[in-house]
């Protein structure tokens, strides 16, 4: 099946500061998403992005499916960051292969 | 978000006896899903269903079953609990009518605690 690294697996930010995590994949892949587990151990949607760029307010995505690998940024990082970030992806079928996670840590 | 619940959201239990957590959801999707999630492992995906009655094994399976006899509900079982099995259990939905399976977007619900002594 598809393998998933993820880089770093840790990271202490000051807040205001920007971020990139890294998301790398062994094949080509039909779907790529981007979760945040916060502090309480939710997972939140962030991206669906199998190629391109998305935006969502301070968070943005890419994805380069040539080059099997997608970017998190986190621009102006606030506290409430703070959680662990997990990319995910699938080349064939429904099952997703999730990465190791980032562990953020954003201080005031 | 979408419309999942999980129920109980923990459990203490004793090792070799049976425990059943429900997942529900509302929104009418196709798939659902079972994951673990462990230090150091990340989430693994355990069982899914792909529709009422159908399902088939993930990546660790051993040890579980899995039931959907409606498309709202799906129910996983440790038949007789080990300590490996205590972990956090997350349930997951995906498959929107408008979209094609492989490029839909999973949404997860709030997970189950589960501690086997």
């Amino acid at each position: 099946g598809i393998q998933v690294e993820q880089s770093p697996p840790d990271l202490i930010l000051q807040e205001g500061a920007n971020s990139t995590l890294r998301c790398n994949f062994s094949d080509s892949v039909n779907n790529l998403q981007w979760f945040h587990q916060n502090p309480w151990g939710q997972l939140i949607n962030l991206f669906y992005i199998p190629s391109g760029t998305k935006q969502n307010g301070r968070l943005s995505a890419t994805t380069v499916a040539t080059e099997r690998y997608s970017l998190l940024y986190i621009s102006s990082s606030q506290t409430t960051d703070s959680g662990v970030y997990f990319c995910a992806s699938n080349n064939a079928g429904n099952m997703l292969t999730f990465g190791g996670g980032t562990r953020l840590m954003v201080k005031p | 978000d979408a419309g999942i619940t999980q129920s109980p959201r923990h459990k203490v239990t004793e090792t070799g006896t049976p425990v059943t957590l429900r997942c529900h959801q509302t929104e009418n999707h196709r798939y659902m899903y079972w994951y673990r999630q462990d230090p150091g492992h990340g989430l693994r995906l355990i069982h899914y269903s792909y529709g009422v009655k159908d399902t088939d094994k993930g990546e660790v399976s051993d040890g579980y079953s899995v039931s959907r006899s409606k498309t709202e509900d799906f129910l996983l079982t440790l038949e007789s609990a080990t300590s490996s099995q205590t972990s956090v259990y997350f349930c997951a939905i995906s498959g929107r009518r408008d979209r094609a399976l492989h490029e839909d977007t999973q949404y997860f619900g709030p997970g189950t605690r589960l501690t086997v002594l």
